[in-house]
């Protein structure tokens, strides 16, 4: 079965200081990798994608994320956090398998910058 | 542009009650589908379309239906509440359902059912 999984509820960060969100992945096949992030009280906002390709990925916001076939990773970074990243982040594979054409989602993982 | 609009954004129901979450798009899109969010699960989806006329189930179905008459509106149907029902609902839309686009998400339905 495909899966996500994100092993930290929450990481604290100071700000200025650079930042990881850790994402493990399970599946059959190409995987097809996400990051969305949740502000309160709003709806997912994508970030970046992993289809195929160079490995770091480029997105919104200053954040990038590396994919790492051999460890089955997929870890969202950036630099230096700003108090403003503070938010909900989900990492998510693209069901390739089921027909249902869904993502499936980790279960977050809280960020919250510290000035 | 309005992306995805859910209304409305929040509902307190009684058990067996019925009620209509709306979600409408103005971005042209195929696919549309709608997420529960619960603390510690993650999103699961409930119920997809990849185009008009065209709807099916995701993994969590039971207590909903949907339809998808135009293009653009994609209502999910609570047909007798239960607090099982609980959660907050995410309506998402993309071009279409391949893996080259990401999501957009309205801003969510938060539901209690009492």
């Amino acid at each position: 079965a495909q899966s996500v999984a994100q092993p930290e509820d929450q990481v604290n960060v100071a700000e200025g200081n650079p930042l990881t969100v850790k994402c493990t992945y399970s599946v059959s096949g190409n995987p097809y990798l996400f990051w969305y992030v949740q502000y309160p009280n709003r709806g997912l906002q994508f970030l970046l994608k992993y289809i195929t390709g160079d490995n770091l990925v480029k997105g919104s916001y200053g954040f990038e994320a590396e994919f790492n076939k051999s460890k089955t990773s997929f870890h969202l970074k950036k630099p230096s956090a700003l108090v403003s990243d503070s938010a909900l982040y989900f990492c998510a594979v693209r069901d390739t398998t089921s027909g249902t054409y869904k993502y499936i989602f980790g279960t977050g993982t809280r960020l919250k910058v510290l000035a | 542009n309005a992306g995805v609009t859910q209304t409305p954004k929040f509902q307190v129901l009684k058990t067996g009650q019925s009620m209509t979450l709306q979600c409408a798009q103005d971005m042209n899109h195929e696919y549309m589908s709608w997420y529960r969010q619960d603390p510690g699960m993650g999103l699961r989806l409930i119920h997809y379309s990849v185009g008009a006329g065209i709807t099916d189930q995701g993994e969590v179905p039971n207590g909903y239906n949907v339809s998808r008459s135009t293009t653009e509106d994609f209502p999910l149907r609570l047909l007798s509440a239960a607090p099982s029902q609980t959660s907050v609902y995410f309506c998402a839309s993309s071009v279409d359902y391949s893996v080259r686009y990401g999501y957009t998400f309205g801003s969510g339905t938060r539901l209690t059912v009492v």
